[in-house]
């Protein structure tokens, strides 16, 4: 059975930094790219950041650009997101997302953070 | 930066309906257009990739058309369990959302 379980979300103040992160399984994560989306409170999903199988190529939406970094450990079969000088407008469910052939074939439960003061 | 818009934001419908929802891309994304589930409090789920397949697991009342612009999603037979908001998402490039279709049953 494939499992993507985020942790590391909470309560942070502006400016503030977590990490995120996504333990797999049930699938040979090192095969996959791997994806981080967004959903702030009562609004719709934002694709945040991905980062292909062998975590050398790595994307990010402009409005997390510079502050977020997305990583991965293929021995841990773990998928990171470091976000750095939080804003308000990054709270959020934070979703992990296995890529299929550009799509999304897997979805973890999410972890939310709030970023308040 | 393509962007996915979303018709109608949200509709109701009678269980055994023929439902449909619509999404256009700002431009060409071929067929890289996959439809998302969510329920509830949970987590998205993916229900049609490549615009027109079927995921595993997913019922046959739900169906996808389109291709260049245009993109379809339609629920033959409405059921109770349908309830959710659909998402359409780009992948031609950097992916992207449409902001979603909430369904509810009358």
């Amino acid at each position: 059975e494939v499992q993507l379980l985020e942790s590391g979300g909470g309560l942070v103040q502006p400016g503030g930094s977590l990490r995120l992160s996504c333990v797999v399984s049930g699938f040979s994560f090192s095969d996959y790219a791997m994806n981080w989306v967004r959903q702030a409170p009562g609004k719709g999903l934002e694709w945040a950041s991905s980062i292909r199988a062998s975590g050398f190529k790595t994307n990010y939406a402009d409005s997390v650009k510079g502050r977020f970094t997305i990583s991965r450990d293929n021995s841990k079969n773990t998928l990171y997101l470091q976000m750095n000088n939080l804003r308000a407008e990054d709270t959020a469910v934070y979703y992990c997302a296995k890529e299929g052939w550009r799509h999304f074939d897997q979805w973890g439960q999410g972890t939310l953070v709030t970023v308040s003061s | 930066d393509i962007q996915m818009t979303q018709s109608p934001s949200s509709l109701s419908a009678s269980v055994g309906d023929r439902v449909t929802f619509t999404c256009q891309a700002s431009q060409d994304i071929t067929s890289f257009l996959n439809w998302y589930q969510q329920k509830p409090g949970k987590a998205p789920t993916l229900l049609i990739y490549d615009a027109t397949y079927l995921e595993t697991g997913v019922p046959s009342r739900f169906s996808g058309s389109g291709f260049g612009t245009d993109f379809t999603l339609t629920i033959t037979s409405l059921q109770p369990e349908d309830i959710g908001t659909y998402f359409c998402q780009q992948y031609d490039s950097l992916p992207s959302f449409g902001q979603g279709t909430k369904l509810e049953i009358k």
